[in-house]
């Protein structure tokens, strides 16, 4: 079946340092990717999406590109922020398909 | 604005009661969902349901059972509550089945069964 796989937290990073999170995927046919973001006392909210193969999502500074070949759609961004700690999670739909599947979630903490 | 809300922040119940969680949403959503979050696990689809009145369970519907007598409304029900119900519940709405679409969630629930 459908599946994500995530890299592991948390991530502990300095400001302004460079953050990739891993995400890839299992599917049959061509899904949808999304990267959601949660913040502290919060619920998810989308953070970017990328709906086909090659094409690269972004908002706030974050990047991820939909690679097929490789099933994969990192997160990454060049400098984070204090206020970019929260949890990311990966998450693939299926054309078609009623539900997302959501990867476990990593907590990124970024510290001045 | 979307907005999907949830009826409480928190909640604390005894074990053996029974749970009202409650979810409006004001998109005029078809689909809705409902969630647990727990730690190391991320995100697992309780029920959902695609228009009034109609719901699918999702990956761990025991325990649980849900409503929907109006579009914007969509309640999920711990006939019995337990502990190890102890979770974060989120609930979501999205655009209907066959599109691209983006799921809107409410705030959570934390809700503790002692």
């Amino acid at each position: 079946g459908d599946s994500v796989t995530q890299m592991e937290g948390p991530v502990t990073l300095s400001e302004e340092a460079f953050l990739t999170i891993n995400c890839t995927y299992t599917a049959t046919g061509y899904p949808s990717l999304f990267w959601y973001v949660q913040y502290p006392g919060e619920g998810l909210q989308l953070l970017l999406k990328a709906t086909k193969a090659d094409d690269k999502g972004s908002n706030k500074g974050f990047e991820a590109t939909y690679r097929k070949e490789t099933t994969s759609f990192h997160l990454e961004k060049g400098s984070v922020q204090v206020s970019d700690s929260a949890v990311y999670f990966c998450a693939l739909d299926q054309t078609g398909a009623n539900n997302l599947f959501f990867g476990t979630g990593t907590r990124l903490t970024v510290i001045p | 604005d979307v907005k999907v809300t949830q009826s409480s922040r928190y909640l604390v119940k005894r074990t053996g009661e029974k749970v009202f969680l409650e979810c409006v949403q004001d998109m005029d959503h078809e689909n809705m969902f409902w969630y647990r979050q727990d730690p190391g696990l991320g995100l697992r689809l309780i029920y959902f349901s695609y228009d009034v009145k109609m719901k699918e369970k999702g990956d761990i519907p025991e325990g649980y059972s849900v409503s929907r007598e109006k579009k914007e409304r969509f309640s999920l029900i711990l006939e019995s509550a337990s502990t190890n119900q102890t979770s974060m519940y989120l609930c979501a709405s999205s655009l209907p089945t066959g599109q691209t679409y983006e799921q809107y969630f409410g705030p959570g629930t934390r809700l503790t069964v002692t």
